[in-house]
């Protein structure tokens, strides 16, 4: 595709369940990045993959989160036992080779937890 | 990562007024780069700055990296309408607050 792509661009779910966030980079991009909005917030940084191998990690708010990366192409972030505060916005980006080029950022993920 | 510093956290100017925002590091930057974000869209990127005392220019935009790479700034020329938006500086996986720029017609 032309640009970095998330699904769902929405998703509602209950206090409790689990959650899959999709990201589909830029063909080429080896660098992806996940990050977190908060409503009128600035982008907390979740974790980085180079490849299909997460470097840092440090970002991720607690053990109920996860992401997984195959094939250096999509990725997967998991939010187990959703909880309120985890609505917002999860923004994927992806960068050609290195984390100093420039990010490519995907539509989002406005994730609303009831 | 160390979270670069940005200041301030909101501006609203009157149109054809000048802007400007500032980010800080305790450290010394390898570069930086900086992005925009229109309200209720995702941040776009706008320019990377790597060498010391860098001076770049996009029409009414000029970005400065400062001397020792441990501030950098965004100033605006002239404001419009079409300038409104949040204004982040990112460095090592980290981005600042952003400066959310609002402007009156």
């Amino acid at each position: 595709g032309a640009g970095v792509s998330q699904s769902p661009s929405n998703k509602v779910t209950e206090k409790g369940k689990d959650v899959e966030l999709r990201c589909d980079p830029i063909s080429g991009h080896t660098a992806l990045y996940w990050y977190r909005q908060r409503l009128g917030q600035g982008l907390e940084f979740l974790i980085y993959f180079q490849g299909n191998s997460a470097p840092d990690k440090s970002g991720l708010p607690s053990d109920r989160f996860s992401a997984e990366r195959t094939g250096e192409s999509v990725s997967t972030l998991t939010i187990q036992r959703t909880q309120q505060e985890d609505s917002a916005v999860y923004l994927c980006a992806s960068s050609f080779l290195t984390v100093y080029n420039e990010q490519f950022f995907g539509p989002g993920t406005r994730l609303t937890v009831l | 990562g160390q979270q670069v510093m940005q200041i301030p956290q909101y501006q609203h100017v009157q149109e054809g007024e000048d802007f400007t925002t500032y980010c800080n590091s305790s450290t010394t930057l390898s570069n930086i780069q900086w992005y925009k974000q229109r309200p209720g869209g995702h941040p776009v990127f706008l320019i990377q700055l790597v060498k010391s005392g860098e001076v770049k220019k996009q029409k009414r935009l000029t970005f400065q990296f400062g001397e020792a790479k441990k501030n950098s700034s965004l100033h605006i020329t002239a404001t419009q309408t079409t300038d409104v938006g949040t204004y982040f500086c990112y460095n090592d996986m980290r981005f600042g607050a952003g400066t959310r720029l609002t402007v009156k017609p």
